[in-house]
């Protein structure tokens, strides 16, 4: 079993819908999470980074998480085209930079 | 947020040669960079881990003497893939942390390919 849990997808959602992408974990050391960005041929943007269980928002961006459940997810309201992209979920043991554990990534697509 | 460049963005090269890849933070010191290598259609693969001026630490499987880095400065890190062979063709990014960061930030990867 994997330490981090994603479907790779490929998720295909219309424009203006709303995304759910999910990551479960097994280890309950972990304490900090982040969601990544990637456009094809590109590295990895930071989209999100939280410590706490509950919700953060961020413009169109929500992540949650529920250490409870070992579960995260994050939500894209009003998906745009340039949305597309590969989501991946990101998770270490303590903060300030330290290892991180991906997910396999989720590909999103966005069309008109 | 944080900024970290990579040099080059793609690069080709003959069987046997060495290849030297930068990796930059723009505006912040970065005490710990991360290297990665990706292949298409799969998730990010930690290589090594550095620390400004010691010696990096490889995860298990990469052979350090095929893959050096350098992390000389608090804004510089180098990798070196040497005596490359075309199954180290791959996307290489790196990543660092440091400072006010709380995080690994990505720079944006080098193609190489090898022939």
């Amino acid at each position: 079993q994997k330490e981090v849990e994603q479907d790779p997808g490929p998720l295909s959602v219309p424009e203006g819908a709303i995304v759910s992408l999910n990551c479960t974990y097994s280890n309950s050391a972990f304490q900090y999470f982040m969601w990544y960005r990637q456009y094809s041929r590109k590295g990895p943007e930071l989209l999100m980074y939280t410590y706490s269980s509950g919700n953060k928002e961020d413009g169109r961006f929500t992540a949650q998480v529920d250490k409870s459940s070992k579960y995260i997810s994050l939500f894209i309201r009003d998906s745009q085209p340039s949305d597309s992209a590969t989501y991946l979920c990101a998770m270490s043991f303590t903060g300030g930079g330290n290892k991180l554990t991906f997910g396999t990534g989720t590909q999103l697509k966005v069309e008109l | 947020g944080a900024v970290v460049s990579q040099h080059p963005s793609w690069v080709i090269c003959k069987s046997g040669t060495s290849v030297k890849i930068e990796c930059r933070s723009l505006d912040f010191q970065a005490t710990t960079m991360f290297w990665y290598r990706q292949f298409p259609k799969q998730s990010l693969m930690l290589m090594a881990t550095s620390n400004e001026g010691s010696k990096a630490t490889y995860e298990q499987g990469v052979e350090k003497d095929k893959f050096l880095i350098n992390h000389a400065s608090l804004t510089l890190s180098t990798l070196t893939v040497t005596s490359a062979h075309p199954e180290d063709s791959s996307f290489y990014i790196c990543s660092a942390s440091g400072g006010q960061t709380d995080t690994q930030y990505f720079g944006p990867g080098t193609r190489l390919t090898v022939l």
